[in-house]
């Protein structure tokens, strides 16, 4: 079974910038996952989609971050305008469901985005 | 929010010893999910074990053992037999029966030596 994919694997932009990421998780499942991970950190989460719904995007800066899933399947997660303290990896994951025994998130390779 | 806590940043161990890594936790939930995740450099994060509170037995996966104590609120993962392919960061995370947040902790660096 393939993985979850995302792209780019790296980005480097100026502070002011706009960047998008791209995920495509496993076929079937329903919820997605969008992560940040600073460095010398665990990962944060950012928003939770259940099929193409939000879930939770309480610690999604909406100032300047926006996801979107389309079609409950592939999802982008965009930054306008960067900071410098966005510098991080983000990372996408899936999961078959949210509950009980499906609630395994399996995650991507991540994007490690590097802003000057 | 619930609070994950690994208290050890950094960890070595000989390969074929036995290394334990800490985990607490805060929650004043009954029913909730742990998992030990595996993060090797530049490479992608893969679940490691998971165990359900509501189970009293520890979970294992081969070389690799839990020991969970609910009351405690502690969480250690046990690799035996340590490998050099087992050095990553490990983090410990904590999920509600809900499914919403999984919750990380900052991570143990383990060091396999020769």
């Amino acid at each position: 079974e393939a993985g979850v994919a995302q792209s780019p694997r790296y980005k480097i932009i100026e502070k002011r910038q706009s960047v998008a990421f791209w995920c495509n998780p496993i076929s079937g499942h329903a919820t997605l996952y969008w992560y940040q991970q600073i460095l010398g950190q665990g990962p944060k989460l950012l928003i939770q989609f259940q099929n193409n719904g939000v879930v939770d995007d309480s610690q999604l800066p909406k100032d300047r971050f926006s996801a979107e899933r389309l079609k409950g399947v592939d999802s982008t997660l965009k930054i306008q305008p960067a900071k410098l303290e966005d510098s991080a990896v983000y990372l996408c994951a899936s999961s078959l469901d949210v509950t009980g025994a499906y609630n395994e998130q399996f995650f991507g390779p991540g994007t490690r985005l590097t802003v000057l | 929010a619930q609070t994950v806590t690994q208290s050890q940043p950094e960890m070595s161990v000989q390969e074929a010893e036995t290394v334990t890594l800490s985990c607490t936790y805060d929650t004043s939930e009954s029913d909730y999910y742990l998992f030990w995740y595996k993060q090797p450099p530049s490479r992608q994060m893969i679940l490691v074990i998971r165990q359900e509170a509501y189970k009293q037995q520890n979970a294992t996966e081969n070389r690799f053992s839990v020991n969970f104590q609910k009351a405690a609120k502690s969480f250690s993962l046990k690799i035996s037999d340590s490998q050099l392919g087992d050095a990553a960061m490990y983090f410990c995370a904590y999920l509600e029966n809900s499914g919403y947040a999984l919750n990380f902790g900052k991570g143990t660096s383990l060091l396999v030596t020769p």
